[in-house]
């Protein structure tokens, strides 16, 4: 089964805006991460945060955690042509050794 | 360039053929890791190595088989394809504590 779950499924946005998406999980967590996937390409790690951090930011990015909520949320500010990809949070289950992956977020970023 | 190389890129079988799906790292990580990935699913992990010696079975390994060769190379073998395992399968490597994946470009297979 799933761990994480993003919403919404589909995002489509203008260049220039700001794109949000959450995740959302079951159980503790060691960290949670976030990953883009470009058409036919693999995954690329964007960030990682920690089960102890609130809020971190890499560049246009801004991740948030709730562990309260086993929620996150991913930011990417001042979106851009290029950003549209997939979009996959991914949790490390506490005593857990696998990462589980969402279903993703689509993202479209209209020039 | 450092990363993870999965070959073959793309390959058809016809149900019944068996295949070797091959993953080779250059970051001297510990762990290696096979997912699939099916249109609207996030990725499935098929089987992981914790480390060089060491397999084990992840969400969906049936009908699969795997080889820790070296610490380098982790290879997903299919005995007898199913058209049920048409899918993408991606390669992954990680350091030890997970500080996040490095994944291949991912094998493209088509069983009919």
């Amino acid at each position: 089964s799933q761990q994480g779950e993003e919403d919404p499924q589909a995002l489509s946005i203008q260049e220039g805006e700001n794109a949000t998406m959450n995740c959302s999980y079951k159980t503790s967590i060691n960290n949670l991460q976030w990953y883009r996937q470009n058409s036919g390409r693999g995954l690329v790690h964007l960030i990682l945060i920690r089960s102890n951090e609130r809020e971190k930011h890499s560049g246009r990015l801004r991740v948030t955690l709730d562990t309260s909520k086993k929620s996150s949320s991913l930011l990417i500010t001042a979106s851009r042509a290029a950003d549209t990809a997939s979009y996959f949070c991914a949790t490390d289950e506490t005593g857990g050794f696998k990462t589980i992956f969402g279903a993703g977020t689509r993202l479209f970023v209209k020039a | 360039n450092a990363g993870v190389t999965q070959t073959p890129k793309f390959q058809v079988l016809k149900t019944g053929q068996s295949m070797t799906l091959q993953c080779a790292q250059d970051m001297n990580h510990n762990s290696m890791y096979w997912y699939r990935q099916d249109p609207g699913m996030g990725l499935r992990l098929i089987y992981y190595s914790a480390s060089e010696g060491t397999t084990d079975k992840g969400e969906v390994p049936n009908g699969y088989n795997v080889s820790r060769l070296n610490k380098r190379e982790f290879s997903l073998r299919l005995e007898s394809a199913a058209p049920s395992q048409t899918s993408v399968y991606f390669c992954a490597s990680s350091e030890t504590g997970n500080y996040g994946y490095t994944f291949g470009s991912g094998t493209r297979l088509t069983v009919v």
